[in-house]
């Protein structure tokens, strides 16, 4: 049983243009969501996260959305630029602090 | 830089040996929590401790084990190792819900 999906396992897009990747939970009790990037042999790296209070939330390049009663976010990466070229996990929790994440997204930026 | 260190950073070991993975976590951070990552996989729950007590536990069998030290670094164990015990190891150290990883150990058993 999933709880987080990422359904596209990978995504391209030009340098400069906007990058959305999306994830889909089903477990009501998750009230906290965070997304990480990972490249190849290190540990994933905090991009950003939002409460379950708010449906925005804007870091840089970077924002995330989310839509409580679709049981969706999205991150949003404008612009583009060709090191955010990396594995981009979406994870979620409730009170319990434990994470279950996606399976991931492969983000290539084209120069 | 994260300030979660974990050690080793490669390790090889063979079909039900014992393995013992380290890590160091961030200053301040009184939870650690520990994740399997097989290939294109996001990254599995195992155990959390909170100042020195476990305090949540995946899907894994207890040939998992995990120790919390009064420094808050932490161990992993894993007894009667399998082929598919072969994934790399996260350390996780949290606070106010934001969990900050190390750069893991790619743990392989032959």
């Amino acid at each position: 049983d999933q709880q987080v999906k990422q359904n596209s396992p990978s995504l391209s897009v030009q340098e400069g243009r906007i990058s959305i990747l999306n994830c889909d939970y089903t477990n009501s009790m998750f009230d906290y969501f965070l997304w990480y990037k990972k490249y190849p042999a290190e540990g994933p790296t905090f991009l950003i996260s939002i409460s379950s209070i708010k449906d925005k939330n804007e870091d840089g390049r970077f924002t995330v959305f989310l839509n409580k009663s679709a049981k969706h976010l999205s991150l949003h990466i404008v612009p583009s630029q060709p090191g955010d070229s990396a594995v981009y996990f979406c994870a979620a929790t409730g009170s319990d602090e434990k994470l279950t994440f996606g399976t991931g997204t492969r983000l290539t930026i084209i120069p | 830089e994260t300030g979660v260190t974990q050690s080793p950073t490669h390790l090889i070991k063979t079909r039900g040996q014992q393995v013992t993975l380290r890590c160091s976590s961030q200053s301040g951070h009184n939870t650690v929590s520990w994740y399997q990552q097989a290939l294109g996989q996001g990254p599995q729950f195992i155990f959390q401790y909170y100042r020195e007590e476990e305090n949540g536990r995946g899907n894994f069998p207890p040939r998992f084990s995990g120790l919390q030290f009064p420094n808050y670094s932490s161990e992993l164990n894993v007894n009667a190792l399998e082929l598919d015990d072969s994934a790399l190891y996260l350390c996780a150290s949290s606070s106010y819900r934001e969990a900050f990883f190390g750069q893991g150990t790619r743990l392989t058993v032959v």
